[in-house]
């Protein structure tokens, strides 16, 4: 139980163009989703909290007109990185709040390398 | 403000060795603790997690950690450590449901 998956698991695209990277919970409802992005060798910096039926919430530097999220549903979140430039190239990865009440535990996806060029 | 401070970047043990990975946490309240694993251009795999009751916790993979409140530690341990586990290993706390607050992770080389 609690998988949660992401697609694509890699990407390229060139500069000035858009990507979408899905998030999906696949045997649990998860009603809070995070993304995080993470440097070579580097912990993770976490982007945004994205919560089905609202607005995500940034973080401080985040520019949340490039990095728009989608939560539609309790189960698929989306990260669409807008204009990308080679500066965004990087390691994309989410996870689903999900458990018990009172446990609740972060599972995380197996992540999206981007490569803009 | 909660922090977590992974003091080792790289440790190396031979295969067959016992292993610890040092994990301090600064929480204002009652802390969530998490150990993660990640192998190489893979997402973050849940090793082991400690909420309350008893201080030793039982994980995936043969680890245990032994969360020390006077310590403000949760070190993760392995008896025996095999090749398969080289990979990097992230301590993390949080409160329920919020993001993740992400130790620096600390590298594991298997040497044969």
């Amino acid at each position: 139980g609690a998988v949660v998956s992401q697609h694509p698991s890699r990407v390229i695209c060139k500069s000035g163009t858009s990507v979408k990277i899905e998030c999906r919970s696949l045997d649990f409802q998860a009603t809070t989703m995070f993304w995080y992005r993470q440097f070579p060798k580097k912990s993770l910096m976490l982007m945004a909290t994205s919560n089905e039926g609202s607005k995500a919430t940034y973080e401080q530097g985040v520019e949340k007109d490039k990095f728009l999220i989608n939560h539609a549903s309790l189960t698929l979140s989306t990260l669409t990185v807008t204009s990308a430039h080679p500066e965004d190239s990087s390691f994309y990865i989410c996870s689903a709040s999900g458990g018990v009440i009172g446990e609740e535990t972060q599972y995380f996806g197996p992540g999206t390398r981007l490569l803009v060029l | 403000a909660q922090s977590v401070t992974q003091p080792d970047i790289h440790i190396t043990v031979s295969e067959g060795a016992s292993l610890e990975l040092r994990c301090n946490y600064s929480y204002g309240a009652t802390p969530y603790l998490f150990w993660y694993v990640q192998s190489p251009g893979q997402g973050l795999q849940l090793l082991l997690k400690y909420f309350s009751g008893d201080t030793l916790v039982q994980g995936i993979k043969g680890f245990e950690a032994e969360f020390k409140r006077s310590q403000s530690s949760f070190n993760l341990r392995k008896p025996s450590v095999h090749w398969s586990d080289a990979a990097e290993y992230f301590c993390a706390v949080g409160p329920l449901g919020y993001a993740l607050n992400f130790g620096k992770g600390t590298s594991l080389l298997v040497t044969p």
